[in-house]
């Protein structure tokens, strides 16, 4: 699975529209972007997913690079639930699909 | 909406014990998944889990560990001997196409 780097920690304003970077420059052509994110030790939570296209949910949007080698998942309008550590994974969609987590990005909401 | 559930939420057990961590995935679901963190560690894939065989597992998990779908609701996780560094929080994915979603996981307690 391809390596992704995010940084280590960011802090938002509530009401204000959090954008995380991921890097992941070594991703191969049939691997998937997924976002997920952890409150305190509860289970990983999903978030959303991409290919190539940008994508669109409930709870956020996500932004890759052309090349791929890159993304951005933006919630547009934070809020003090959203403190939590957010994990950008690079995945294949078939077969066993193993998730591999790395540090993620510490991200804190304040008023 | 659907949820992965998992049972007991806190385990506590004497070292070389046995133990059985229990997962209702989602119904539709075909692939299974076992997941530990270890506090302040990140998420670590051990196991996937497809058309009643193992498909994938890590270095972690070994001769230790077992998993099992005895009916066609539930996914188990045992630990024949438990060591104190088995001490984790233990979460259990399922996926149906191309998203994984986690239960809320299983703390255990090595003593």
């Amino acid at each position: 699975d391809a390596k992704t780097t995010q940084p280590p920690s960011m802090d938002c304003a509530e009401g204000r529209a959090a954008n995380l970077p991921c890097n992941h420059s070594t991703i191969s052509g049939n691997e998937y972007v997924y976002w997920y994110r952890q409150i305190h030790s509860q289970g990983p939570q999903y978030i959303i997913h991409g290919l190539k296209n940008n994508e669109t949910n409930e709870m956020a949007s996500l932004i890759i690079t052309e090349d791929r080698k890159s993304s951005t998942l933006i919630l547009p309008h934070a809020t003090l639930r959203d403190t939590a550590v957010y994990y950008c994974i690079v995945s294949l969609a078939r077969g066993g699909n193993k998730l591999t987590f790395g540090t993620g990005t510490q991200l804190k909401v304040e008023l | 909406e659907p949820e992965v559930t998992q049972t007991p939420s806190h385990q506590v057990t004497q070292m070389g014990q046995e133990v059985i961590l229990r997962c209702v995935p989602i119904s539709n679901h075909l692939y299974f998944y076992w997941y530990r963190q270890i506090l302040g560690q990140k998420v670590e894939f051990l196991v996937s889990f497809y058309n009643n065989e193992i498909s994938e597992k890590s270095e972690i998990f070994d001769d230790q560990f077992s998993v099992e779908r005895p009916d066609g609701s539930n996914f188990t996780l045992k630990i024949r001997s438990t060591k104190l560094e088995d001490s984790a929080m233990y979460f259990c994915a399922s996926r149906g196409t191309i998203k994984q979603f986690f239960g809320p996981g299983t703390r255990l307690t090595v003593l």
